[in-house]
């Protein structure tokens, strides 16, 4: 069963458009919701989390959008550049437990 | 250390053979987990420690697989009589607590079963 489902597989943008990529969850117990981004060869990193008491988080030009009602989230990547194309894993967790993540969404960013 | 660091950073080994893969975690992370990532596949959790308890090992695809941590720091995943489809890059990560801040990634072994 996947605790969290992630689209789309493939994301091709142009250098300075917008990407976004979106996960959904089941679990209403999960309070912690952090992007991962992975180049190849190298493990995840994290990029960006959010709670679930806020709906927007920004830093930079990644954003996070949280719907909790909805029991979504989004990365947005504003000005995409080349530099930000890997491979980003969205992830859950209830707080003092395993992470679940997502399957992981391969971005290419053309410049 | 300033990270996660794992080695063998890659091994090749014959179908049937044992392996050991190490996990040195950061400095003073209470928490270490193992996923397995295959070829363009999502990250599958094996196994994790927190402190002094018992781990959870709910994620360990068969008996073939064994994991340990030492003195709750340096780790070793074990793959016994590997088979073809044990090939994948096994990442390692640790955390402060559980959940908490995120996980750091070390950069995998990438084990290849001939």
């Amino acid at each position: 069963q996947q605790q969290v489902k992630q689209s789309p597989q493939s994301l091709i943008v142009q250098k300075g458009g917008i990407s976004i990529i979106n996960c959904a969850y089941e679990n209403t117990a999960f309070d912690y919701f952090p992007w991962y981004q992975q180049f190849p060869g190298k493990g995840p990193a994290l990029l960006i989390a959010i709670r679930p008491d806020v709906s927007e988080k920004k830093e930079g030009r990644f954003t996070i959008s949280f719907n909790k009602s909805a029991k979504q989230f989004s990365l947005h990547i504003m000005d995409s550049q080349p530099g930000d194309s890997a491979t980003y894993f969205c992830a859950a967790s209830n707080t003092g437990n395993q992470f679940y993540f997502g399957t992981g969404t391969s971005l290419t960013v053309i410049p | 250390g300033a990270g996660v660091s794992q080695s063998p950073s890659n091994k090749v080994t014959e179908k049937g053979k044992d392996v050991e893969l190490r996990c040195d975690p950061i400095s003073g992370h209470t928490a270490l987990y193992w996923y397995r990532q295959s070829l363009g596949q999502g990250l599958e959790f094996l196994i994790y420690f927190q402190g002094n308890s018992a781990p959870d090992k709910s994620g360990l695809p068969s008996d073939r697989f064994s994991a340990e941590r030492t003195g709750g720091s340096v780790s070793t995943l074990t793959i016994q009589r590997t088979q073809q489809e044990d090939s994948a890059v096994y990442l390692c990560a640790s955390s402060l607590d559980m959940g908490l801040g995120g996980y750091t990634f070390g950069s995998g072994t990438r084990l290849t079963v001939v």
